[in-house]
């Protein structure tokens, strides 16, 4: 069974700092694994993705990941927050084709002036 | 770009009453997710369907029912409804179940 755990309920940087949300993930295949952002009352937006290949995957907004398969990680970075980035962080993954995907628990990020 | 379309976003019901939620997926997407996110919670997984059929099965009370259409769209049909069931309702589309899933802006239910 897959699962994913998020590290962090809540994540508080200032402007300009760097952002790190962690996340770890189970898995007995090649995952896929992804990051959303949710914003409050709206949708997830998919931030990026790593299926296969290169192992640093660049996202929208400046956001990156690296898939560290030793680690069984896939943290999310930011050089720089910037005040729009305060939103609710998902990873996710999921496996055989993709049909189900295993949400974690979320991290909240604050970002402070 | 076209999104996925839910309707309705808002629905307001009583205790033991039934509620269908709608989903129209991106145009030429033939996988649907429906997704149940409670308060201050991920979003779980409860079902998805690709090509008319279904393709997966989460943690979807029994009282839950959901199809995909002819033209892709899908229904989620709650009856006896509950407390516990007001929550956000997800619906994301995707192609051939592959791994990408855009979401919709999802569906508020509360119960009374």
């Amino acid at each position: 069974a897959q699962s994913v755990t998020q590290l962090g309920s809540h994540v508080s940087v200032s402007e300009g700092a760097l952002v790190l949300l962690r996340c770890n993930y189970s898995s007995s295949v090649p995952p896929y694994l992804f990051w959303y952002v949710q914003y409050p009352n709206q949708g997830l937006q998919l931030l990026l993705k790593y299926t296969t290949g290169a192992t640093l995957v660049k996202g929208i907004n400046g956001f990156e990941a690296e898939f560290k398969k030793s680690e069984t990680s896939f943290h999310l970075t930011k050089p720089s927050a910037h005040m729009s980035d305060a939103a609710e962080y998902f990873c996710a993954v999921s496996v055989g084709g993709g049909f189900k995907t295993i949400f974690g628990a979320g991290t909240r990020l604050f970002v402070k002036a | 770009a076209a999104g996925v379309i839910q309707s309705p976003r808002h629905l307001i019901k009583e205790k033991r009453e039934t509620a269908t939620l709608k989903c129209y997926p991106i145009p030429r997407h033939d996988t649907v997710y429906w997704y149940q996110q409670g308060p201050g919670q991920d979003p779980q997984f409860l079902i998805s369907f690709y090509e008319k059929m279904q393709s997966d099965k989460g943690s979807i009370p029994d009282r839950f029912s959901a199809q995909q259409f002819s033209d892709y769209h899908s229904e989620l049909n709650m009856s006896s409804l509950e407390l516990g069931d007001s929550a956000l309702y997800f619906c994301a589309s995707g192609s051939g179940g592959t791994d990408t899933q855009y979401f919709g802006p999802g569906t508020r239910l509360t119960v009374l």
